[in-house]
């Protein structure tokens, strides 16, 4: 149950887009198109923005996407702007029947 | 409308044990497909799956922790516990509890409790 692999750090202008990756194994990421994205602004606890790999919930803009090719997901955010500033985690479900997390990716809006 | 709070001491000592309830409300753990996770977050680091109990009162732990970790519930009280033993200061962390569904509406943690920070420390 090794961590999902994130890079630690991500920026980007308003109006711009930025992708953060989730990369995983066969045994996480690659077996299943049950990766979600939370997004979670300091003090805060996560909230859900992308399920099932390219599901928004409700409420959540269309700004935000996720895709998934093999054992790395991604998340898209387009038209950045500075609320989205925030951690933001990827999780996958495993062949386990059990959960795992990215490390983290940290947004930064410049 | 679907709330948990995640509750439990704020500071234990090494060696001990801690016990985190989780009281949710809007759902009920008795519907197949419901389940509660417990998910902790170590000041200033990433977010780690621990256990999930499902409707069924199947348990799911993360290897690392199995020996230590036991995940409960009272459908009654609308609670779920988890206890870890033999508490260590790397245990330090804000502890979650958050809900899945299995079922058309997406596999995620799609509410969370407030979360409940835990300081190990003599």
């Amino acid at each position: 149950q090794s961590a999902l692999t994130q890079p630690p750090s991500v920026s980007g202008s308003p109006g711009q887009s930025v992708t953060i990756s989730c990369t995983g194994t066969s045994s996480d990421v690659g077996s299943y198109n049950r990766v979600s994205w939370y997004q979670q602004p300091p003090g805060t606890a996560p909230k859900l923005m992308i399920y099932d790999v390219t599901n928004r919930p409700s409420g959540v803009p269309d700004r935000f996407s996720g895709s998934k090719s093999g054992n790395t997901a991604s998340l898209t955010i387009s038209g950045l702007q500075a609320e989205d500033e925030a951690d933001y985690y990827c999780s996958s479900y495993t062949t386990s029947s059990t959960w795992v997390f990215g490390g983290g990716t940290k947004l930064t809006v410049l | 409308q679907v709330t948990l709070r995640a509750s439990g001491p704020a500071l234990v000592k090494p060696t001990q044990t801690l016990t985190l309830t989780c009281t949710f409300s809007g759902f009920s753990l008795t519907t197949t497909g419901m389940c509660v996770n417990w998910i902790r977050q170590p000041p200033g680091k990433a977010l780690e799956w621990l256990a999930r109990i499902d409707w069924d009162d199947e348990k799911y732990y993360i290897t690392s922790l199995k020996t230590r970790l036991t995940i409960s519930k009272d459908t009654s009280k609308n609670q779920v516990v988890l206890t870890m033993t033999n508490m260590d200061p790397v245990d330090t962390a804000t502890y979650y509890c958050a809900r899945t569904r299995f079922d058309n509406s997406g596999w995620s943690f799609d509410y969370w409790g407030q979360g409940s920070l835990v300081t190990v420390s003599s």
